[in-house]
């Protein structure tokens, strides 16, 4: 079993959807979880970060965590085509120079 | 120039090559990650530095030769390569401490091809 899972998608919507990607980990050691934004041919950009259950908001986007059930999901409201990305979902441990376990991401396209 | 900086940003080299990829940072981070993407597969982490001193080698293989002058600084000499490690290779940096805030940050990547 993978230790992070993405389901790869292509996800298409039209713009102005609510858009919900999904993720899930085996892993109970995993204390925070971050969300990446990858255009193409370019390095992944930070979008959220959290280390709790319970949602966290910033702007169009919210991140939510289930540390219960292992499951994480970021929404964005109102999407735009300029969303069109793939969304990485990472987990890592609390230590020093922790690696990140990335998701194989999920790519999006928001048609106008 | 601000955040991570990679060069070069395309490289092709043939087999028997030796070349070597730049990476520096100017967040004032004391941890340094190389990432490997392959198409439609995870990043894969191949190794860290916190505070110039290697903390973390996942199992690459030697011709990958990562060095680390400065927390500034990273470098992946490359040498007799495989068509297969042809990837994006991805240069990260963090503060390096482990806690909530300790996110990691991306340069561009650079898109290697191997012949």
């Amino acid at each position: 079993q993978k230790e992070v899972e993405q389901d790869p998608g292509p996800l298409s919507v039209p713009e102005g959807a609510i858009v919900s990607l999904n993720c899930t980990y085996s892993n109970s050691a995993f204390q925070y979880f971050m969300w990446y934004r990858q255009y193409s041919r370019k390095g992944p950009e930070l979008l959220m970060y959290t280390y709790s259950s319970g949602n966290k908001e910033d702007g169009r986007f919210t991140a939510q965590v289930d540390k219960s059930s292992k499951y994480i999901s970021l929404f964005i409201r109102d999407s735009q085509p300029s969303d069109s990305a793939t969304y990485l979902c990472a987990n890592r441990r609390g230590r020093a120079g922790g690696k990140l376990i990335f998701g194989q991401g999920t790519e999006l396209s928001v048609k106008p | 120039e601000t955040g991570v900086t990679q060069t070069p940003r395309h490289l092709v080299m043939g087999m028997t090559n030796k070349k070597s990829l730049k990476c520096e940072q100017h967040l004032g981070h004391n941890a340094m990650y190389w990432y490997k993407q392959s198409a439609k597969k995870p990043l894969e982490l191949m190794f860290v530095y916190n505070f110039k001193e290697q903390t973390e080698n996942n199992s690459v293989p030697s011709r990958f030769s990562p060095e680390c002058p400065n927390s500034s600084h990273l470098f992946l000499h490359l040498h007799t390569l495989q068509p297969e490690d042809s990837a994006l290779y991805l240069c990260a940096s963090s503060q390096g401490h482990g806690g909530a805030s300790d996110t990691q940050y991306f340069g561009p990547g650079t898109r290697l091809t191997v012949l």
